[in-house]
């Protein structure tokens, strides 16, 4: 089954800086989202973009979409130590496929103050 | 959490019992669904169910076991045939099945096998 892919698998910055974040996928799909996960809690959901959208934002979070690439990138901006967490991609399997969404591993991200 | 509960939030289990994880969602979703997330990975899919009555495998659902008798409730079981059990549970909702609608999580189940 397809999958999201996210890079780096771990990211650490200081407080302020930018920090982005990018998944691949490899088949066709309608959607793409964004999720966040603190330690130990469930996840929530940040951003859907969906696969005739290019580009997307939402308060300091700003999603982007390849799909010639099959590839999404999520920045965020003047990162905080709230930021803190794992952030997932994940990929349904396009008009003809599977009715379900397959997570990547996710990216584990350190905001340092 | 968006209107999903999960119970209990730890549980502990002794090799060969079967125990079962609450998931209730009080959003009017019809689709729920079932994660295992183990250390430092991402999820993966249990079970789903898109309408009452009805559920089906995901990608990893030996020794593991389902019910929807009502729209609100989607327990798992997790039985004695689950070779490593010890995980983080999930439970998800979507309004509806059609798969790439958001999902709704829960706080999780942390199973431990002693």
């Amino acid at each position: 089954s397809q999958q999201g892919e996210e890079d780096p698998q771990a990211l650490s910055i200081q407080e302020g800086e930018n920090a982005t974040m990018n998944c691949s996928y490899k088949t066709s799909i309608n959607n793409l989202q964004w999720y966040r996960q603190n330690s130990g809690r469930g996840l929530v959901h940040l951003i859907l973009i969906r696969s005739n959208e290019r580009e997307k934002h939402s308060g300091r979070l700003r999603v982007t979409l390849d799909t010639s690439k099959k590839s999404s990138s999520l920045l965020i901006t003047a990162s905080r130590a709230a930021d803190t967490a794992s952030y997932f991609c994940a990929t349904d399997g396009g008009l003809w496929g599977a009715q379900k969404l397959v997570f990547g591993q996710g990216t584990r991200l350190t905001i340092n103050p | 959490d968006g209107g999903i509960t999960q119970s209990p939030k730890y549980l502990f289990r002794k090799e060969g019992q079967n125990v079962t994880l609450s998931c209730e969602q009080n959003l009017n979703h019809d689709a729920m669904y079932w994660y295992r997330q183990d250390p430092g990975q991402g999820l993966r899919l249990i079970y789903y169910s898109q309408i009452v009555n009805d559920f089906q495998k995901g990608d990893i659902a030996e020794g593991y076991s389902v019910s929807r008798e009502k729209k609100e409730s989607f327990p798992l079981t997790v039985t004695s045939a689950q070779k490593n059990p010890t995980a983080f549970y999930l439970c998800a909702s979507s309004i509806d099945g059609r798969g790439f609608d958001t999902q709704y999580f829960g706080p999780g189940t942390r199973l431990t096998v002693l």
